[in-house]
């Protein structure tokens, strides 16, 4: 069974600061990887997924996960963040084969300070 | 396009009382889940529908949980009796098929209390 480990539960930031939200995975079979975002008082929606190809994958609001099969790591970066960025980030792995169902690591709350 | 509606949003109860919660996925979406959050925890899977049918339903408490799909559209989670524990968000989230590629929409959730 696979299982996902997000190690930071709480990251505070500065505006405008880089940021890495740090997620691990754990999997005896190939994964596919996301990361999920969920704004205060909102659902959770996709922010990125990684299926195939380039191990580095971007949002379309400045994200970017690279996948990491020697570390089983799917990190999350960005840049440079702003004050909407606030919100909760979840890492989540499904496995190719077997059970195929979403399974998602702790969270791990971004507050970002002006 | 609407997107996954959920009902109530918020409901408190009593421990040994009975909830249900409603669900209504994206149009088109064949494969329906429900997924049970507790704070400070990530979502955990409960059941998975495909159409009218159970796809997995592995960690969902069956001595007190029950769901149905009856039509392949809507949904409704049923807990009876409540206990402490169940108190969390409760989520639904729909795709066009099932899938371990296939993105997941989700709706608001419902927040239970059980006192």
């Amino acid at each position: 069974a696979q299982s996902v480990t997000q190690l930071d539960s709480q990251v505070p930031v500065f505006e405008e600061a880089p940021v890495e939200l740090r997620c691990n995975y754990s999997s005896s079979v190939s994964v596919y990887l996301f990361w999920y975002v969920q704004y205060p008082n909102q659902g959770l929606q996709l922010l990125l997924k990684y299926l195939s190809g380039s191990t580095l994958v971007e949002s379309i609001n400045g994200f970017e996960a690279e996948f990491n099969k020697s570390q089983t790591s799917f990190h999350l970066r960005k840049p440079s963040v702003h004050i909407s960025d606030t919100a909760e980030y979840f890492c989540a792995v499904s496995e190719l084969q077997g059970a195929q169902k979403l399974v998602f690591g702790q969270g791990t709350r971004l507050t970002i300070n002006p | 396009e609407a997107g996954v509606a959920q009902s109530p949003r918020y409901k408190i109860i009593e421990k040994r009382q009975s909830v249900a919660f409603w669900c209504n996925p994206i149009s088109g979406h064949a494969t329906l889940y429900w997924y049970q959050q507790i704070l400070g925890q990530g979502p955990k899977l409960l059941i998975q529908f495909q159409n009218n049918g159970v796809v997995d339903d592995s960690q969902l408490p069956k001595d007190r949980f029950s769901a149905e799909r009856l039509k392949g559209v809507d949904s409704t989670l049923k807990i009876q009796p409540a206990k402490l524990e169940d108190s969390a968000v409760y989520l639904c989230a729909s795709s066009l098929s099932q899938g371990s590629r296939e993105t997941q929409y989700f709706g608001p959730g419902t927040r239970l209390l059980v006192l």
